[in-house]
């Protein structure tokens, strides 16, 4: 069964940079576009951008440009959200969702709290 | 970008109720890039409805998605007990960013 598991939660200070990363499982890596999704404590959701796993080609959100970072290493199946300058505005649950048209697979959400 | 607006922000209905929940969009979508998903507290959205009315595999056929250009509709018929939740539009046009209405609150009155 397809599964998308995330790594742990995380605490940086302002300023600082996180990688969270999402290791895919039961299908193809590459055959399927990486989406993260972002949801602020309370708030909506926020599409980030996307990799494409094959070639590494990108596309992010404008909002994000210049401060995200997305990466893949086919060879353990997982995708990389790397995110810099964060700042207390960052603190969110990071979701990765297979693409493919909808997202019909998630994984369980990374928590990233900002906090001096 | 498209920007999707959601209404209305709380429905408070009473199980066994008709839930009627929109999503209009700022310009025209692709009827085939319109979904819907399903949130409860603590736990990662569950897609719902693709392709403005296909139902994702598992989901009861009490939710139903219709509509179409820029008014999109997602009914539930009778509200069950797990239903009570937060429901997304979200479009994916053929081009990013692939945006995400502001979500409704379905809550038990």
């Amino acid at each position: 069964q397809v599964q998308l598991v995330q790594s742990g939660a995380e605490v940086k200070k302002p300023g600082a940079s996180v990688k969270v990363s999402c290791k895919a499982s039961g299908y193809t890596f590459t055959d399927y576009y990486m989406h993260w999704v972002r949801q602020a404590p309370g708030q909506g959701l926020e599409w980030m951008g996307w990799i494409n796993p094959n070639s590494g080609a990108t596309n992010y959100a404008q909002k994000f440009q210049g401060r995200v970072t997305m990466t893949r290493d086919t060879s353990i199946n997982t995708a990389y959200m790397e995110m810099s300058s964060l700042t207390s505005d960052d603190t969110a649950v990071y979701y990765c969702a297979r693409g493919g048209g909808s997202y019909a697979y998630w994984g369980q959400g990374t928590l990233v709290t900002v906090s001096s | 970008e498209i920007v999707l607006t959601q209404s209305p922000g709380t429905l408070s209905l009473s199980p066994g109720e008709r839930a009627t929940l929109s999503c209009r969009a700022s310009q025209s979508v692709s009827s085939s890039y319109l979904v819907w998903y399903q949130q409860k507290p603590g736990q990662a959205p569950r897609l719902l409805i693709y392709g403005t009315s296909s139902r994702a595999t598992g989901i009861p056929d009490r939710f139903s998605g219709s509509g179409s250009g820029t008014d999109f509709t997602l009914t539930i018929s009778r509200l069950e007990p797990e239903d009570f939740a937060v429901y997304y539009c979200q479009q994916y046009g053929s081009s990013p960013p692939y945006t995400f209405g502001g979500g409704t609150k379905v809550e038990i009155k």
